[in-house]
């Protein structure tokens, strides 16, 4: 079946520790992006990537960077966690060009930092 | 700032007819996207509006005034497993979406 895949789906990771949160698209999206979901929030973009190669800030990117070697994989990595980054991340793709700009949506990482 | 408003929860009954508001402040305007999020899941696309009028798509429909920054969702012939939260989501001028907190739809029998 086409679609997002996210791994892992939950993870409990200690302050200071290095976490790497992979996304695979089998789609052949140009675009992809990571989002954090938290209570009351709206979703906030974190990075995103508009085709192979390139890589963008979105509204809160401090503390997470991310790579776009090749269409299918956009990895986010947390370089030390902080408990403030405790949050459900959201991998999402859509086509670059399309009217409609639909974003289809990978199920979501939980990531818990203590 | 840019800004998106939409209520926080709302009860409904099965059956019923339900709308859920959304209203928006954003740096420009290339779209109006809604969502629908059930309970630890991916929010998936319900609709998308560009200019001014409803749209409809089977018990769904959405409308939009561009000139009010406002849109609202109708769900139709409700269901129980419309219970979800329902994300609206402009796209600004830099082709961004900005999101709003979503709306908790609570469906009573």
């Amino acid at each position: 079946i086409a679609g997002i895949t996210q791994a892992p789906t939950s993870q409990i990771l200690a302050a200071g520790r290095r976490m790497t949160l992979r996304c695979t698209q089998d789609m052949r999206h140009n675009a992809m992006y990571w989002y954090r979901q938290d209570l009351g929030l709206g979703l906030r973009l974190i990075h995103y990537s508009n085709t192979a190669g390139t890589t963008g800030k979105g509204e809160v990117p401090d503390g997470y960077s991310v790579s776009r070697a090749n269409t299918d994989d956009f990895p986010l990595t947390l370089a030390s966690a902080v408990p403030s980054q405790t949050s459900v991340y959201f991998c999402a793709s859509s086509r670059t060009g399309d009217d409609t700009g639909e974003l289809f949506f990978g199920e979501g990482s939980r990531l818990t930092v203590l | 700032g840019q800004n998106i408003d939409q209520p926080t929860e709302m009860t409904a009954t099965e059956g019923a007819i339900v709308q859920i508001n959304c209203t928006y402040q954003t740096s420009g305007f290339n779209g109006l996207f809604w969502y629908q999020q059930h309970a630890g899941e991916a929010p998936t696309f319900l609709s998308y509006n560009v200019l001014d009028g409803l749209e409809e798509k089977g018990r769904f429909s959405s409308f939009l005034s561009r000139s009010k920054g406002y849109s609202y969702l109708l769900l139709k012939e409700l269901q129980m497993k419309d219970s979800a939260s329902y994300l609206c989501a402009v796209r600004d001028s830099n082709y961004q979406l900005i999101w709003g907190a979503g709306t908790k739809l609570i469906i009573k029998p």
